[in-house]
């Protein structure tokens, strides 16, 4: 099946720093999201994003689908933002199976 | 989030107990998933439903038994565990199997 890496698996940034997170895919995708696990567990749903860019406050994120990966940007982050970060896709070639990277940690000090 | 709930959200049972975590959406979605999350591994796939209808079986042990009454609602019914399954258990929806999926809080489960 589809591979899905995430890096880094572990990032701790001081209140107010931007941050990067990637997510490389093995296949040709035609589901992308990112979603953000807080600390009592819940999934959120960040970006629906197979292709392009978008934007949700200090949160945008960019696919580019034919090299196989995508990117999650955050901006002045703030400790709220701490958790972590998952990447899910599903393969043009699969059935409907999300299949979920093994995440990036991400913890911001005030 | 409040699309879609769960019951309970902590667990503790015995290997010899039954017991059913249940699962609702409010969001008129037609498919419906359980995952589970045990420490230190990716989310896994246990089971699709799509408009009522099981799609999906990710090799899942018969301990394991799910059902989906309507397109509203889920359960996953639990008998005679294994303390290896203890994790957090979310249950998902979304509008059509290639959809954005929704979470719930999830079930944390014990099993002793």
């Amino acid at each position: 099946g589809i591979q899905v890496e995430q890096s880094p698996p572990d990032l701790i940034l001081q209140e107010g720093a931007n941050s990067t997170l990637r997510c490389n895919f093995s296949d040709s995708v035609n589901n992308l999201q990112w979603f953000h696990q807080n600390p009592w567990g819940q999934l959120i749903n960040l970006f629906y994003i197979p292709s392009g860019t978008k934007q949700n406050g200090r949160l945008s994120a960019t696919t580019v689908a034919t090299e196989r990966y995508s990117l999650l940007y955050i901006s002045s982050s703030q400790t709220t933002d701490s958790g972590v970060y998952f990447c899910a896709v599903t393969s043009n070639f699969g059935n409907e199976k999300l299949t979920f990277g093994t995440g990036t940690r991400l913890t911001i000090i005030p | 989030e409040t699309g879609v709930t769960q019951t309970p959200r902590h667990l503790v049972m015995g290997m010899t107990n039954k017991k059913s975590l249940k699962c609702e959406q409010h969001l008129g979605h037609n498919a419906m998933y359980w995952y589970k999350q045990s420490a230190k591994k990716p989310l896994e796939l246990m089971f699709v439903y799509n408009f009522k209808e099981q799609t999906e079986n990710n090799s899942v042990p018969s301990r394991f038994s799910p059902e989906c009454p309507n397109s509203s609602h889920l359960f996953l019914h639990l008998h005679t565990l294994q303390p290896e399954d203890s994790a957090l258990y979310l249950c998902a929806s979304s509008a059509s199997g290639e959809e954005t999926q929704y979470f719930g809080p999830g079930t944390r489960l014990l099993v002793l």
